[in-house]
């Protein structure tokens, strides 16, 4: 199936610092990517739904300046955590989808961030 | 009412039982239906993708859509324990509509 990489797969950093992770379709072009947070043993929460060339659309209760998202090509979306708290710590999942009209969501690994 | 309801178990079945886990929706403008696996701490695999109503099979996983009564299943099986992880089921209406996940089922195959 289509391949969906994220990096890094796991972070730990101090409180007050910023982390980038990435997102990759690695086998076919997403225009539009989307960032979940997951807490242990409980679902997946939408963030925001990253569109190429445009701006995200950020889910309610989303800090928008707190979590930036940008989508600059056809292949890779980044989520930054600014100015990152214990709070938000958890994992956070990308996902995209392998063409229009189709349900066929691919997520990518994951990435544990660890907020010291 | 969430839009797609799922019982969070845990579910403990003994190895090579057949597993049922089932999901309802309230939209019914969803037309495309997934099952996901996600094993801890990893992010959730696709098994399982179906459009409208109707079955489908892929060796030990079926997937089945009611439309008429909102209602999703995925059978397993000959359940492996390999097969223990969390199962999400998802709808979505069609183009880059974000998806509707259910809570998740935590599946246990013991040995």
């Amino acid at each position: 199936g289509a391949v969906v990489s994220q990096h890094p797969s796991w972070v730990i950093c101090k409180s007050g610092t910023s982390v980038k992770i990435e997102c990759r379709s690695l086998d076919f072009q997403a225009t539009t990517m989307f960032w979940y947070r997951q807490f242990p043993k409980q679902s997946l929460m939408l963030m925001a739904t990253s569109n190429e060339g445009s701006k995200a659309t950020y889910e309610q209760g989303v800090e928008k300046d707190k979590f930036l998202i940008n989508h600059a090509s056809l292949t890779l979306s980044t989520l930054t955590v600014t100015s990152a708290h214990p709070e938000d710590s958890s994992f956070y999942i990308c996902s995209a989808y392998l063409g229009q009209d189709t349900g066929e969501l691919f997520f990518g690994e994951g990435s544990r961030l660890t907020v010291l | 009412q969430k839009e797609v309801e799922q019982d969070p178990g845990p579910l403990s079945v003994p190895e090579g039982a057949i597993v049922s886990l089932n999901c309802t929706y309230s939209n019914s403008a969803f037309q495309y239906f997934m099952w996901y696996r996600q094993y801890s701490r990893k992010g959730p695999e696709l098994l399982m993708y179906t459009y409208s109503s109707g079955n489908k099979e892929d060796g030990r996983f079926t997937a089945q859509v009611d439309k008429s009564s909102k209602y999703i299943s995925l059978f397993i099986r000959d359940s492996q324990p390999s097969d223990s992880a969390t199962y999400l089921c998802a709808a979505y209406s069609g183009g880059y509509q974000k998806v509707t996940f259910g809570t998740g089922t935590k599946l246990q195959v013991i040995p």
